[in-house]
This record gives structure tokens, sequence and C-alpha cells, in this order.
């Protein structure tokens, strides 16, 4: 099965910094590597998503890289602001044709005022 | 509808006691997935419909869980015999295609949140 290690558990940066989420997985063949925001007492929302085609992917003030041999993918946010604070968890699925998700164990981030 | 829904959106259970949740997927999502989220925790996988069919039950942690999408539509987790640790929210996740074949790969519902005293 596929293992997802996402580092760190917390972060707090200033408002107008740049976060930086990285997670690892272990199976060679998984192909899709999404990021969730989870707000308190909400449901995860995808924020963004990146398929093993590719190295890199942007939208605004958020990018996701991705590294294959490695096996390890990041978030990146910048220009952070207050609504930015959230848990974001990475997933992969297991496998190519994997139906399922396995998710990274989350990163609380704190963006200060 | 709209969006993926739960009900009941929290549900307290003494131990013991059966309890069933309910997710109402997008309206002709053929895929579902049932996810257990525990306190400060990642979702972990529980259960997977294509249509009608449980193709992937490899997440239950027990036989006291059990699900089912008898109209490949609305689906239900049942839990009998609750016990403390099946304290989570339970989230539901629909997507259109089968596995990963479109973005969004799932939309989450609201999540039940279960306390088993």
């Amino acid at each position: 099965g596929e293992n997802v290690e996402q580092h760190p558990s917390t972060l707090s940066v200033q408002e107008g910094d740049s976060a930086v989420i990285k997670c690892t997985y272990s199976d060679s063949a998984s192909n899709y590597f999404p990021w969730y925001k989870q707000e308190l007492g909400k449901r995860p929302q995808l924020i963004i998503d990146i398929r093993s085609n590719v190295g890199e992917k942007k939208d605004q003030r958020i990018a996701v890289t991705l590294n294959k041999t490695a096996k390890h993918f990041s978030l990146h946010i910048t220009e952070t602001q207050p609504e930015d604070s959230a848990v974001y968890f990475c997933a992969a699925p297991p496998g190519a044709a994997g139906n399922k998700l396995t998710f990274g164990g989350g990163t609380r981030v704190l963006v200060k005022p | 509808g709209a969006g993926v829904s739960q009900s009941p959106r929290y549900k307290v259970a003494k131990r013991g006691q059966d309890v069933a949740l309910r997710c109402d997927p997008i309206s002709g999502h053929v895929s579902l997935f049932w996810y257990q989220q525990a306190l400060g925790q990642g979702p972990e996988f529980l259960t997977y419909f294509q249509n009608e069919a449980q193709l992937d039950k490899s997440g239950l942690p027990s036989d006291r869980f059990f699900a089912e999408r008898p109209e490949g539509s609305v689906s239900t987790l049942k839990i009998q015999r609750t016990q403390q640790e099946d304290s989570a929210v339970y989230l539901c996740a629909s997507s259109l295609e089968r596995g990963l074949a479109i973005r969004p790969f799932a939309i989450f519902g609201p999540g039940t949140r279960l306390t088993v005293l």
C-alpha cells in the first residue's frame, strides 16, 4: 500500500511570507497528487493537484512541485494571508489505477497578521 | 443537489449502540468513498463504491462496520455495537467518473461527527 509522510506538522508564518509543506510517498507507480485545505470544522477542499507527467503547477499564490525520482512533492503558498490559516493535507493514490487516496498527517498553518 | 450532503451532521451514541450514517452524493456521480477522520489526523480510507458495487472495503476497521449503496446513489455506513475508538468524523466523497479519471478526484461532504460515550 501507499505510505504518505507530511512535514512539518505545524507551521507559523508572518503574513506576506511564504509557506512550504513537503510530502513523501512510497509507491513509485502513484501518478496523482492532490492537496486539500481543511478549515476548522469543515470539509477538506481540493486546492490544487498535479499529475506525474508534469513537474510543477501554479494557480495564483499556490504552486505544487513534484519530484518523481525522489518521490516527493511540495505545496508552496506565497504572499500568505490570514485566510490561508488552516490544516493542509497532501494525498496520493496507491499505484497508477488506485481508487482511493492515502492522506498525509496534515500541516497546521497559522498566518500571523 | 449542489454538493455532497451527509446526515446527521452530529451523532452522539452510547457505547454498544448501533448507528447509521447517510451520504447523498452529487447526482450522477459514479464513485462514492467513505473516509474516517480522527481528531488531528488525516482522513483514512474505509470503503469505495462504483455505482452499487462495493469494490474495495479494505479500510473497514472491523466487521462491526458495514456500508451499502443499494441503488447506486445514496449510501449508508452502519456501525454496530459502537466503541469509544469509533469516535471520529466520517466523511463521504463522490466523483463523477471511475477512479482518478477526472479533476477533482473527489468532492467531500461536510462529514458526520460521531461521539461515542
